[in-house]
């Protein structure tokens, strides 16, 4: 089976930096993705790293270390749009997708 | 115009009652998804398609079926509606060669009363 372990909750500034971590376990590993999803609305891709280190869009980086399970996402220059529910993902055969619980970011001024 | 669009975005429906939810994607892709969504839950599988002849099973399937009418429509019917399947559904569609990216549609909002 696969699990995923997100923090619940998580508050920070605008023009802060934050760091929205995972950890994961999985029977085969393909990669770790990264959703967006806006109060009633829907997920958005985000990112994906199918290897170790950091894969940077713009203002967003994701971190993946396999020997740890362990991955993040860091979002940096906050804006209050950034204001989100945040989810981690390992994609299994097929495409499948197994979702973590999410992290909603809370964005203060 | 959206790429995935699902019908209806929001139902009310009584206990026991058949309901379909419906969709549509235009994106040409192969694979199709239905999620549903809990509060604190995240989203989990119901069932999966590769293409029109192929359904699959997802880690909550049981209440649920679905139909791959054709490459760009797959629906999701609950035979007999009971309160604990008030939840957001969301169709996703991907093709077979992004193995993380599913792209999603608005959603349906469904309660059960």
């Amino acid at each position: 089976g696969q699990s995923l372990e997100q923090p619940s909750e998580v508050t920070a500034v605008e023009g802060a930096i934050v760091q929205i971590n995972c950890t994961y376990q999985t029977s085969g590993f393909y990669g770790l993705s990264w959703y967006q999803q806006h109060d009633g609305g829907a997920p958005t891709f985000l990112s994906y790293n199918a290897l170790d280190g950091l894969e940077e869009t713009g203002r967003f980086s994701s971190f993946l270390s396999r020997s740890d399970s362990y991955g993040y996402l860091l979002l940096q220059e906050l804006q209050m749009k950034d204001s989100a529910s945040y989810f981690c993902a390992v994609p299994g055969g097929g495409n499948k997708l197994t979702f973590g619980t999410g992290t909603q970011l809370k964005v203060e001024l | 115009d959206a790429d995935v669009t699902q019908t209806p975005r929001n139902r009310i429906t009584k206990t026991g009652k058949r309901i379909m939810l419906e969709c549509s994607q235009t994106k040409g892709h192969d694979r199709m998804y239905w999620y549903r969504q809990d509060p604190g839950l995240g989203l989990r599988l119901i069932y999966y398609s590769f293409d029109v002849k192929d359904i699959n099973k997802g880690e909550i399937s049981d209440g649920y079926s679905v139909s791959r009418q054709a490459q760009a429509k797959f629906s999701l019917s609950l035979e007999s509606a009971i309160p604990n399947q008030t939840a957001l559904y969301f169709c996703a569609t991907s093709d077979s060669k992004g193995l993380s990216t599913q792209y999603f549609g608005p959603g349906t909002r469904l309660l059960v009363l």
